[in-house]
């Protein structure tokens, strides 16, 4: 079974600057089945990111993902107000999904 | 419009049952497997399970296995989402999300979620 592990736990940023986060996966992951998430308190989970690094409808092209293998990263370029949340990796391998423990990204 | 709806949560003593409902609408119901995703109170997201578009196939977390049962009605459009022998760690907020695999099996419709809370 995959494990996600996401760094930092906590990313502590201002409005306008640019968010690397990460995610890693305890073997590889095969064909990209990597997905990037965002919620936000209160709310459903929003997909970003499939792919490793297709943006999903609606998306702003703020949002970014790279990586393969077991490395992948989220990039949030220039962080806007409405940015602030918990965002979320998750795999998909043999019919079962795995989602990564979550980084909060705060208003520093 | 795009959406799923959950119902069916509540409160529940240790060793009961509930069944979870989510409505779809807006889209080709059996044209796509479906997925229930927990939250349990201040923590991440936990897959639960997933069914199939026809419905023939069912996955399900070794954390539920032989207690939550996954159904849907195409019919109805409607998901299931049978819980019994409940415990005190199966307390979270319960969303269905719609799986596509043409988007490398990403979850892209998520219902606003539905609670089930432990009574004891």
């Amino acid at each position: 079974e995959i494990v996600l592990t996401q760094s930092p736990g906590t990313l502590s940023l201002s409005p306008g600057e640019r968010a690397t986060l990460s995610c890693r996966a305890s073997q590889s992951v095969g064909s990209n089945y990597l997905a990037w998430y965002q919620q936000k308190p209160g709310q459903a989970p929003r997909l970003l990111i499939y792919g490793a690094s297709s943006r999903a409808t609606g998306i702003p092209d703020r949002f970014s993902g790279s990586g393969s293998g077991t490395d992948f990263t989220l990039t949030i370029s220039r962080l806007e107000p409405e940015d602030f949340a918990v965002y979320y990796c998750q795999h998909y391998d043999n019919s079962r999904f795995t989602f990564g423990p979550g980084t909060k990204v705060d208003i520093k | 419009e795009v959406q799923v709806l959950e119902s069916g949560g509540g409160l529940v003593q240790p060793g009961g049952s509930l069944r979870l409902s989510c409505a779809a609408s807006g889209f080709t119901f059996n044209n796509y497997g479906m997925s229930w995703v927990r939250q349990a109170p201040g923590k991440g997201l936990e897959w639960v399970s997933t069914i199939s578009g026809g419905g023939a196939n069912t996955y399900y977390a070794d954390s539920v296995k032989g207690r939550f049962t996954i159904s849907r009605d195409n019919s109805k459009n409607t998901l299931y989402l049978q819980m019994n022998s409940l415990r005190a760690e199966d307390t979270a907020v319960y969303y269905c999300a719609k799986v596509v695999v043409r988007l490398a099996y990403g979850m892209d419709v998520w219902g606003q979620g539905t609670t089930v809370s432990d009574s004891s």
